[in-house]
C-alpha cells in the first residue's frame, strides 16, 4: 500500500499557484519525496523530487515540512495543460532493496479557465 | 531531453498468444522497470531489472512473464500465454541509480486481449 495520503481532487483557476498537500507521517529518515503526474492515460512524468530541504526545478517547488512528515508540491502559475492526477511517492528506504515506486490514487488538479 | 521510448503503442493479441512488449530506455541508466496499469486503476508495479537479473519482482509478475536485456539497448517484457485480465497499458522505466535519481516513464504500450 501508498504510505501517503493525498486528497483525491483540487481545482484551480489557471494563471494562479496550485498547491498539492500530501501526508506521510510513516517516513523514514533515509526515503525520498517524489512527486510524478499523469495526464490522461500518458506514462507518468517525473516532476520533483526532495529529501528533508526544500527543491525547486523548472516545473514546480516542494515544500517539505521539518518534521518530513508531509509535504507540498507548488506549481506557480498553473496552465491547462498541468491538469492531469499528481502523485506523491515516498521512495527509497534503508538498504534500497526496494525501489519500486508505489502508486496510491493521487490528486486529480483540473485546472480552469 | 533523453527519454524512454516504448513499441508497440498499442497490441493487440489473441488470449492465448505470446506478446513481447519493448523499451529503450534512457541510455546510460543501469536500472529497469515494468508498470502496468489496468484501465481505472493505480499503476502497478510488476517487475525491477539489474545488471541483467531480476532484482525484485512483485505478486502479478508470475511464471507467464519473463524480462530480457538482449543488447545493449533494448529492455524487453514477455507474456507467454496471455489472458484477458493481461489487458492494461504498460509502462517500462528506467533510473541512472537508486533511491535518489528519479525514474522515468515511457508513454507506454496498450495491451488488449481478445
Amino acid at each position: 500500500d501508498a504510505k501517503t495520503t493525498q486528497p483525491p481532487s483540487m481545482d484551480c483557476a489557471e494563471g494562479r499557484a496550485a498547491n498539492l498537500p500530501c501526508n506521510h507521517s510513516t517516513i523514514s529518515g533515509n526515503e525520498y519525496v517524489y512527486w510524478y503526474r499523469q495526464i490522461h492515460s500518458q506514462g507518468p512524468q517525473y516532476i520533483i523530487h526532495g529529501l528533508k530541504n526544500n527543491e525547486t526545478n523548472e516545473m514546480a517547488s516542494l515544500i517539505i515540512t521539518e518534521d518530513r512528515k508531509s509535504s507540498t508540491l507548488i506549481l506557480p502559475h498553473a496552465t491547462l495543460r498541468d491538469t492531469a492526477v499528481y502523485y506523491c511517492i515516498v521512495r527509497g528506504g534503508d538498504n534500497f532493496n526496494t525501489d519500486k515506486l508505489i502508486f496510491g490514487t493521487g490528486t486529480r488538479l483540473q485546472v480552469f479557465p | 531531453e533523453p527519454e524512454v521510448t516504448q513499441t508497440p503503442s498499442h497490441q493487440v493479441t489473441q488470449m492465448g498468444q505470446e506478446v513481447i512488449l519493448r523499451c529503450v530506455p534512457i541510455s546510460n541508466h543501469l536500472y529497469f522497470y515494468w508498470y502496468r496499469q489496468i484501465l481505472g486503476q493505480k499503476v502497478e508495479f510488476l517487475v525491477s531489472f539489474y545488471n541483467n537479473e531480476i532484482s525484485e519482482k512483485s505478486e502479478i509478475f508470475d511464471d507467464q512473464f519473463s524480462v530480457e536485456r538482449p543488447d545493449g539497448s533494448n529492455f524487453t517484457l514477455k507474456i507467454r500465454s496471455t489472458k484477458l485480465e493481461d489487458s492494461a497499458m504498460y509502462f517500462c522505466a528506467s533510473s541512472g541509480r537508486l533511491g535518489n535519481q528519479p525514474q522515468h516513464f515511457g508513454d507506454g504500450t496498450r495491451l488488449s486481449i481478445l
